[in-house]
């Protein structure tokens, strides 16, 4: 899985309670992202990240907040979970190379009740 | 939305028979490539395709790509009980930084 750790694996929060996931990568890559999966929806970005301190929105970045104060941390925040944010949300890093592959984390599975 | 779109949603063969799975797109891109997802895991590179390249192999994986038809296809051939998973093609984008767009996947089930 290429470095890539993602915590907590599960979580179960009530609605309205702040929410922290972490990514961890130990392969250096410039690059990470974080996307939620749901059925029928694939994969959607939700931010992603081109260098410490460089973020940007993806596009159901509605809810959730992220910051990389080191190359090799992530972190996605829901402010205040609703019920509608309940998904398996998967990290992935990429290196600087032009059009190389992302790597994913195991995903972490949020319920929010 | 540049989203690829896989078809079909879902497909069943048999072991050792060949396995297609197609892919479409709506804007122009840089690369394609396809990932492998095996229930409650993460996604898994298989194969990137560029723009300038029309097909590619890596083992019993094929990928063709026409850019005319913003379409790509993955055949799997001699399909094993292994293979079964979800698949999903991401575009990666020609004007805009590192981003790519995943469709909703194709469920393969291979028989035994």
């Amino acid at each position: 899985d290429a470095g890539i750790t993602q915590s907590p694996r599960h979580k179960v929060t009530e609605t309205g309670t702040p929410v922290t996931l972490r990514c961890h990568q130990t392969e250096n890559h410039r690059y990470m992202y974080w996307y939620r999966q749901d059925p029928g929806h694939g994969l959607r970005l939700i931010h992603y990240s081109y260098g410490v301190k460089d973020t940007d929105k993806g596009e159901v970045s509605d809810g959730y907040s992220v910051s990389r104060s080191k190359t090799e941390d992530f972190l996605l925040t829901l402010e205040s979970a609703t019920s509608s944010q309940t998904s398996v949300y998967f990290c992935a890093t990429k290196s600087g190379t032009e059009g190389g592959e992302a790597f994913f984390g195991q995903g972490t599975r949020l319920t929010v009740v | 939305s540049q989203q690829g779109e896989e078809d079909p949603q879902a497909l069943s063969i048999q072991e050792g028979e060949n396995a297609t799975m197609n892919c479409s797109y709506k804007t122009s891109i840089n690369n394609l490539q396809w990932y492998r997802q095996n229930s409650g895991r993460g996604l898994v590179h298989l194969i990137l395709i560029r723009s300038n390249e029309r097909e590619k192999h890596s083992g019993r994986l094929r990928v063709t790509l026409d850019t005319s038809k913003k379409s790509s296809s993955l055949l799997i051939t001699a399909s094993r009980a292994a293979d079964t998973a979800s698949y999903f093609c991401a575009t990666g984008p020609a004007n805009y930084g590192q981003n790519f767009v995943f469709g909703p996947g194709t469920r393969l089930s291979v028989l035994p």
